[in-house]
């Protein structure tokens, strides 16, 4: 099993379109969520940190369930703009416990 | 800011031909990492450095050398290059777990 899995994709959806995101990571002692965006050849940039409690930024909503292992994400009132591929990150517990697992992504086109 | 930076943008090598790719980050960040990005398998830990003097390997080390005798500079160095090589390169830094990660604007590399 992957260590963080995320919903294939693509996710095609029309502009003003709520859109969810899902991801499942393996190791129940991650402690650090994260998710990020990356445009067509461009570097991953941070979009937000995920936080037990949930946390929200605008238009997107954050979940964390430790118990289940899963983590999502919900884009409201899609723009164009959104149009990217999210990555799903949690932090691995190696001899540092500084590194990040990222997963494969999922893309997603907001069409007008 | 400068942030980030890595150079070259863009690499084509010959198999067997080695180079140094270079990154560097004015943040101040202790915690230094290299990643792989292939199509499907999302980005993948080459070697990491926890600060200037301390390495170690990653998901995927075999094949590339690091080395960290600054805070500031970590290169990442291909002794032998292989076609499997071919991929896109970004460095990172952060302040640590626990919060985000900068990435550079990446090398595509093609290895022939």
């Amino acid at each position: 099993r992957k260590e963080v899995e995320q919903d294939p994709g693509p996710f095609n959806v029309p502009e003003g379109a709520t859109v969810a995101f899902n991801c499942t990571y393996s190791n129940s002692a991650s402690q650090s969520f994260f998710w990020y965006r990356q445009d067509c050849r461009k570097e991953p940039k941070l979009l937000m940190s995920v936080y037990s409690s949930g946390n929200e930024d605008g238009r997107f909503t954050a979940q964390l369930n430790r118990a289940s292992q899963y983590i999502s994400l919900l884009i409201r009132d899609s723009k164009l703009s959104d149009s990217a591929t999210y990555l799903c990150v949690v932090n691995a517990l190696d001899n540092y416990g500084q590194n990040f697992v990222f997963g494969p992504g999922t893309r997603l086109s907001v069409l007008p | 800011n400068a942030g980030v930076t890595q150079t070259p943008k863009f690499q084509v090598l010959k198999t067997g031909q080695s180079m140094t790719l270079q990154c560097a980050q004015d943040m101040n960040h202790e915690y230094m990492s290299w990643y792989r990005q292939d199509p499907g398998m999302g980005l993948r830990l080459i070697h990491y450095s926890v600060g200037a003097g301390i390495t170690d390997q990653g998901e995927v080390p075999n094949g590339y050398n690091v080395s960290r005798s600054t805070t500031e500079d970590f290169p990442l160095r291909l002794l032998s290059a292989a076609p499997s090589q071919t991929s896109v390169y970004f460095c990172a830094s952060s302040y640590g777990q626990g919060v985000g990660t900068f990435f550079g604007q990446g090398t595509r590399l093609t290895v022939v």
